[in-house]
């Protein structure tokens, strides 16, 4: 069972709007910056928004990053087809002393 | 080119060990703190274990301390895992990932090497 909790699977149409919630506690959402990472099954993993909510290069602006106290969420807008993927949020955990990963949300493009 | 290329991975009997590297390029590797993390099959990330930029601090996951040793060799820019009391929990591909400190986002990742304990 993972430290932080997402929603095991999403979806959307194409143009759709799509939110992906990560949930955690005061040692780990609430103490330090939360990053998000995009998989595309058979693939690495690579980073998709920073704790500044940032974007490496090549990364469209459709997607986006927010926290609130013990949350974050991904946001990803004007869904397209190429956006279907597994989705991970992370940070790390002051009482752990380690990183920690969300269980991972599997996008699906309808 | 920034890479990180991952080697070492086998299948390994329950019980035995195993020495995973990491060969990096393309960037200053002393400057990095650098990561594991694993994926077993079908399942999502767990961090492994990380080491900073000079090798004198190190921070793994619970369910290996005492079995992994996480090392890097600054001289020839590669970092290796080393796994000892292997179990079939531990299956999975491991990837080496770079960031900018220890609780830096991880901004590249090597394409993993897979690791299968079975008899």
């Amino acid at each position: 069972q993972s430290v932080l909790t997402q929603p095991p699977s999403a979806s959307g149409t194409p143009g759709q709007r799509v939110t992906i919630s990560c949930s955690g506690s005061s040692s780990d959402i609430g103490g330090n910056t939360v990053h998000w990472y995009q998989q595309i099954p058979g693939t690495a993993p690579k980073l998709l928004m920073n704790s500044h909510n940032q974007r490496p290069t090549g990364v469209p602006d459709r997607f986006s990053g927010s926290k609130s106290g013990t949350s974050a969420s991904l946001a990803i807008s004007g869904l397209q087809s190429e956006d279907e993927a597994d989705y991970y949020c992370a940070t790390w955990d002051d009482r752990l002393k380690n990183w920690v990963f969300g269980g991972g949300t599997k996008l699906t493009v309808l | 080119e920034l890479q990180l290329v991952e080697s070492g991975g086998v299948l390994v009997q329950p019980g035995g060990s195993l020495r995973l590297s990491c060969a990096a390029s393309g960037f200053t590797f002393s400057t990095y703190w650098m990561n594991w993390v694993r994926q077993a099959p079908g399942k999502g990330l767990e961090w492994v274990a990380n080491i900073n930029e000079d090798g004198s601090e190190t921070y793994y996951v619970d369910s290996v301390k005492g079995r992994f040793t996480v090392s890097r060799d600054n001289a020839h820019n590669s970092l290796h895992l080393q796994m000892n009391d292997l179990g079939a929990g531990d299956t999975a591909m491991y990837y080496c990932a770079r960031s900018g400190s220890r609780t830096g986002w991880f901004s590249s990742w090597g394409q993993g090497t897979l690791v299968t304990v079975s008899s």
